[in-house]
């Protein structure tokens, strides 16, 4: 099993769609996680941290289930702008005491139509 | 925005040649990480360093060597290119705070070998 994976996409909506993304991770000592965003042939960028209660960001909301292993990104009432690829990304504890190494998933691909 | 930098952008060059890739960040990050990505694939992590003198391979077996002799500056070296090392490499920086951990990236270099 993969230690991040994410829904396989590509997403093909509509402007104005509320689309979600899910992602899980095998390893239940993760301590953060996170969800990037990148644009066709850019660097990673940090879109928005994953916090246990829940955050939202605008029109992004991100959401956590420790128990099940589970983070979720909700993007409503997209936007043409929206289009990228949306990378999972966990930091997962690594062999050594104390360290941790980010883990990023495949990503999925959205794409928001006219 | 993250104060990281790769240069050259975009890199075209002959079969068996020597090249290095060069990274630097300015804000003082102990830990830099090496990369690479085709278009539309994940990411993969090659090479990364947590301090000066410190460098270990990633996930991806890689021909490629890293140095970290100064902790701004993380080069990349392929002795002898070959095709199959044409791809993006991403080069990243970040801090530790706990268990918290942000990557910021360079915009890349776009390596293709003839």
């Amino acid at each position: 099993r993969k230690e991040v994976e994410q829904d396989p996409g590509p997403f093909n909506v509509p402007e104005g769609a509320t689309v979600a993304f899910n992602c899980t991770y095998s390893n239940s000592a993760s301590q953060s996680f996170f969800w990037y965003r990148q644009d066709c042939r850019k660097e990673p960028k940090l879109l928005m941290s994953v916090y246990s209660s829940g955050n939202e960001d605008g029109r992004f909301t991100a959401q956590l289930n420790r128990a099940s292993q589970y983070i979720s990104l909700l993007i409503r009432d997209s936007k043409l702008s929206d289009s990228a690829t949306y990378l999972c990304v966990v930091n997962t504890p690594y062999s050594g005491a104390g360290s941790y190494q980010l883990t990023f998933g495949k990503g999925t691909k959205l794409s928001v139509i006219p | 925005e993250a104060d990281i930098y790769q240069t050259p952008r975009y890199l075209v060059i002959g079969t068996g040649k020597k090249i290095t890739l060069e990274c630097s960040q300015t804000m003082g990050h102990d830990k830099m990480y090496w990369y690479q990505q085709d278009p539309g694939m994940e990411l993969h992590l090659i090479h990364y360093s947590y301090g000066v003198n410190s460098t270990e391979k990633g996930d991806l077996s890689s021909e490629s060597t890293v140095s970290r002799i100064r902790t701004e500056h993380f080069p990349l070296t392929l002795e002898s290119a070959r095709p199959s090392h044409t791809s993006q490499y991403l080069c990243a920086s970040s801090a530790q705070q706990g268990a918290t951990e942000k990557l910021f990236f360079g915009s890349g270099t776009q390596l293709s070998v003839l």
